[in-house]
């Protein structure tokens, strides 16, 4: 697409759910990002995928979050037994992939979670 | 590691007047520096990007930057600021064999007064 594509826009969802946010990058971007965005707290990195595969999955905050990507494409981030402390915008981008770190990050509209 | 530093989360200007956002960064290795912006209810852009092409960056809506490595520094500047220039701006840095993940600052709020 000509875009980076998240959806839901928003979801509100209860303590203890679990939520899936779904991300479509940019056609050919085989690079692809999550991040996550509260108030006060800037821009926090989650995982990393290259591919179908996740090198990077350091930003991960606990084994309740987990990721997946499928075809070189979609991918979904998936968090179980939601708690408050989730609430905050999720945000993914996609970069044309490789190791340079001059590569220009796309971002999408970003998926605000809230949590009862 | 790497890091950026952006003092003070909110900065507000007269219209007209100059833009300086600071941004300060921490790398063991020649780093690539970006500043994002996000205006309300929108996604990040680019506004621009360092890559050790040139230490003085123009970026869109008038903005640019200068690397300064002796000053650990990347501060964003607009000689005249706009009403639409009010968003919140993110200075952040990357380096290769890193995957080009972006370590970002914790973000700065313009405001610009009429």
């Amino acid at each position: 697409g000509a875009g980076v594509s998240q959806s839901p826009s928003n979801k509100v969802t209860e303590k203890g759910k679990d939520v899936e946010l779904r991300c479509d990058p940019i056609s050919g971007h085989t690079a692809l990002y999550w991040y996550r965005q509260s108030l006060g707290q800037g821009l926090e990195f989650l995982i990393y995928f290259q591919g179908n595969s996740a090198p990077d999955k350091s930003g991960l905050p606990s084994d309740r979050f987990s990721a997946e990507r499928t075809g070189g494409s979609v991918s979904t981030l998936t968090i179980q037994r939601t708690q408050q402390e989730d609430s905050a915008v999720y945000l993914c981008a996609s970069s044309r992939g490789g190791s340079s770190g001059a590569n220009v990050l796309t971002f999408g509209a970003g998926s605000r979670l809230t949590v009862l | 590691a790497q890091s950026v530093t952006q003092l003070g989360s909110h900065v507000s200007v007269s219209e007209g007047a100059l833009v300086l956002l600071r941004c300060n960064y921490s790398s063991s290795v020649p780093p690539y520096l970006f500043w994002y912006v996000q205006y309300p209810n929108q996604g990040l852009q680019l506004l621009l990007k360092y890559t050790s092409a040139a230490t003085l960056v123009k970026g869109i809506n008038g903005f640019e930057a200068e690397f300064k490595k002796s000053e650990t520094s990347f501060h964003l500047t607009k000689p005249s600021a706009h009403m639409s220039d009010a968003a919140e701006y993110f200075c952040a840095v990357s380096f290769t064999g890193a995957n080009s993940k972006l370590t970002f600052g914790k973000g700065i709020t313009l405001s610009v007064r009429p």
